[in-house]
């Protein structure tokens, strides 16, 4: 069966960056894409980009485009997700998701990083 | 970007009842690019319906979504206690793609 696992949570302080991982299990890794959605604390979710797994494209939101990366270790079937910058506003959970076949419907969801970033 | 309106903010309902969310977005999307996700507190979003109207795999079929251009529905029959909880309607239409501020459907 498809698994997502994150890496855990983290701590940082605001100017810092923090990179998450996916790692992923149950599928060939390469063959689907792999998006990053995060929540803030009681609000929606909020899109960030997602990668081509199996070329490694990259599409980002604008609000994000300037800070964050996604890329991903073929070999290991690990998705990453950077963010830089870091400020009190970033303080959310994260979320990998896989898409069900393409497009971007969400169909299996990692269980969350809990980023909190406070000096 | 497209923005995507959910109605009511908060539903009071009892087991059994049935329950009607509605999402708007604010331009015309595809029906084929509108999904739902319910999220239970402390878990991650599961996708309910995909194309506005597609079960995913193993969602009950109390659940069931309607629309098309900027209006569309999801339904629930009737509410089993696990259906108390939070629910995204999500666009993928434009980039970027988005999600509406959620509907929670509470215990009356």
């Amino acid at each position: 069966q498809v698994q997502l696992v994150q890496s855990g949570a983290e701590v940082k302080k605001p100017g810092a960056s923090v990179k998450i991982s996916c790692k992923a299990s149950g599928y060939t890794f390469t063959n689907y894409a792999m998006h990053w959605v995060r929540q803030a604390p009681g609000q929606s979710l909020e899109w960030m980009g997602w990668i081509n797994a199996g070329n490694g494209h990259t599409k980002y939101s604008p609000k994000f485009q300037d800070r964050v990366t996604i890329t991903r270790d073929r070999s290991a079937s690990i998705a990453y997700m950077e963010l830089s910058s870091l400020r009190s506003e970033d303080t959310a959970m994260y979320y990998c998701a896989r898409v069900l076949v393409a497009g971007a419907t969400l169909a299996f969801w990692g269980q969350g990083t809990l980023v909190t970033v406070s000096s | 970007e497209i923005v995507l309106t959910q109605s009511p903010g908060t539903l009071s309902l009892s087991p059994g009842e049935r329950a009607t969310l509605s999402c708007r977005a604010s331009q015309t999307i595809s029906s084929n690019s509108l999904g739902w996700y319910q999220q239970r507190p402390g878990q991650a979003p599961r996708l309910l319906i995909y194309g506005a109207a597609t079960r995913a795999t193993g969602i009950p079929d109390r659940f069931s979504g309607s629309g098309s251009g900027t209006d569309f529905t999801l339904s629930i029959s009737r509410l089993e206690p696990e259906d108390f909880a939070v629910y995204y309607c999500q666009q993928y239409e434009g980039s970027p793609q988005t999600f509406g501020q959620g509907t929670k459907v509470e215990v009356k």
